[in-house]
């Protein structure tokens, strides 16, 4: 059964530190790696990893992902308090033609401080 | 302008009742999704939809039902509604698969009583 795991489950910072969530996984037939964030409601998209070691970055958020060990980061740097959500991170593998599965992590927790 | 939306946003019912969810979505995408996340916030993918096949479909009871009248609108059916299926549900829709092009609705907070 494919697995996703996040690390931690919730985190406290103050605003302008810089904090790292983890996601390791297990899956068969891996396809794509995804990072959303949840605030009040909907989540909303963050990145979208593939390759190994190709780091994504949006703004004060960045992302890498390492196929070998299994495993992607997000970083947030100088951490303010509307960043201050769940973190989601997603799996997407293969399952057969044009099928896929995704399976998601329990999210982290960031509560950012002011 | 709302990208996707659903109705309706709150859905208080018995348990044993039959609901239906609407999506609809005006951005062009082939692609749409129900999502389910329960009250630990655990987020699952129940179904997929591109160009009107169903494309993943996660081991959901077949008490739920999608249903795409056409590319705008995905709607989900719910059959003998359960304790269980109290959760938030999210639809979403994207072009083809590319997550990035992503976007998720508000929401309906589902009940069962």
């Amino acid at each position: 059964e494919d697995k996703v795991v996040q690390s931690p489950l919730s985190l406290v910072v103050h605003e302008g530190d810089t904090v790292t969530l983890n996601c390791s996984y297990e899956v068969t037939n891996f396809r794509s790696l995804l990072w959303y964030k949840q605030e009040k409601k909907a989540p909303t998209f963050l990145f979208m990893l593939t390759s190994s070691g190709i780091e994504k970055k949006s703004g004060r958020l960045s992302s890498i992902l390492d196929k070998k060990e299994l495993f992607s980061i997000l970083n947030i740097t100088a951490t303010q308090t509307g960043d201050s959500a769940v973190y989601l991170c997603a799996v997407e593998a293969q399952s057969g033609g044009s099928n896929y599965k995704l399976t998601f992590g329990k999210g982290t927790l960031l509560t950012v401080n002011p | 302008d709302t990208a996707v939306s659903q109705t309706p946003k709150y859905l208080v019912t018995q348990m044993g009742n039959d609901k239906s969810i609407k999506c609809e979505q005006n951005l062009g995408h082939d692609t749409m999704y129900w999502y389910k996340q329960d009250s630990k916030k655990f987020l699952k993918i129940m179904f997929s939809y591109n160009n009107k096949e169903l494309i993943i479909n996660e081991t959901v009871p077949n008490r739920f039902s999608p249903k795409s009248p056409d590319k705008a609108h995905l709607n989900l059916h719910i059959n003998s509604l359960e304790l269980g299926d109290s959760a938030v549900y999210f639809c979403a829709s994207s072009q083809g698969l590319r997550k990035e092009t992503q976007y998720f609705g508000p929401g309906t907070r589902l009940l069962v009583l």
